[in-house]
């Protein structure tokens, strides 16, 4: 069965530094979604992303982030200068066009220290 | 208005047991209510969805109850076992925009 695919899986970098979370979503999937979930709270939303640009971002998506399609397949989310609070799990997300069923990949857990 | 209140945030069932979680929204434009289970370390996966044309959908053992009216809607599972313990998310959504609203989730424990 086609999955949502993230690396790395765990990514720990030092406050001030660009992190780069990478996701391979299902392929011939048309929209792509990230989210993340702060350990031990409810997943949020952050970001979509359509027909390479942005659909909708969420208050949380300021303007340290970014995200890029840079080929077919990868679907990139940047945080260009890591704070301690977005110590999170990074959840990369993607839907096709026949479907409303949102496919998750496993998550890249970030820490910053 | 966009916020998705889940309950309770815990729950323990004995094995068999039957499970309930409840959710309420705000936004009456959502009309996709799907439910995600989360196991520690994985992402969410799709458990179950309904829209808000009918009040039941049942999958095996699962069940989704909605109330359009009360703007409520609820996750059954029926003879629990221990492999469902996990975390429970409900949410809700636009269906053009995808963008999916969770609840705070529900930590469930089913006990042997």
């Amino acid at each position: 069965e086609p999955e949502v695919t993230q690396t790395p899986s765990h990514q720990v970098t030092q406050m001030g530094q660009e992190v780069i979370l990478r996701c391979v979503p299902i392929s011939n999937h048309l929209y792509f979604y990230w989210y993340r979930q702060i350990l031990g709270q409810k997943v949020e939303f952050l970001v979509s992303f359509y027909n390479n640009e942005i659909s909708e971002k969420s208050e949380i998506f300021d303007d340290q982030f970014s995200v890029e399609r840079p080929d077919g397949s990868n679907f990139t989310l940047k945080i260009r200068s890591t704070k301690l609070e977005d110590s999170a799990m990074y959840f990369c997300a993607s839907i096709g066009a026949s479907t409303d069923t949102q496919y998750f990949g496993p998550g890249t857990r970030l820490t910053v220290l | 208005q966009q916020q998705v209140k889940q309950s309770p945030q815990s729950l323990i069932v004995q094995k068999g047991g039957i499970s309930i979680i409840n959710c309420a929204y705000e936004n009456t434009a959502f009309d996709y209510f799907p439910w995600y289970q989360q196991f520690p370390g994985k992402g969410p996966a799709l458990l179950i969805a309904i829209r808000p044309d009918v009040s039941e959908k049942k999958e095996g053992r699962f069940t989704i109850s909605f109330n359009k009216s009360a703007k409520q809607f609820s996750l059954h599972i029926m003879d629990s076992q221990p492999g469902d313990s996990a975390t429970y998310f409900c949410a809700a959504s636009k269906f053009n925009t995808g963008k999916l609203i969770f609840g705070q989730g529900t930590t469930l424990q089913v006990k042997p």
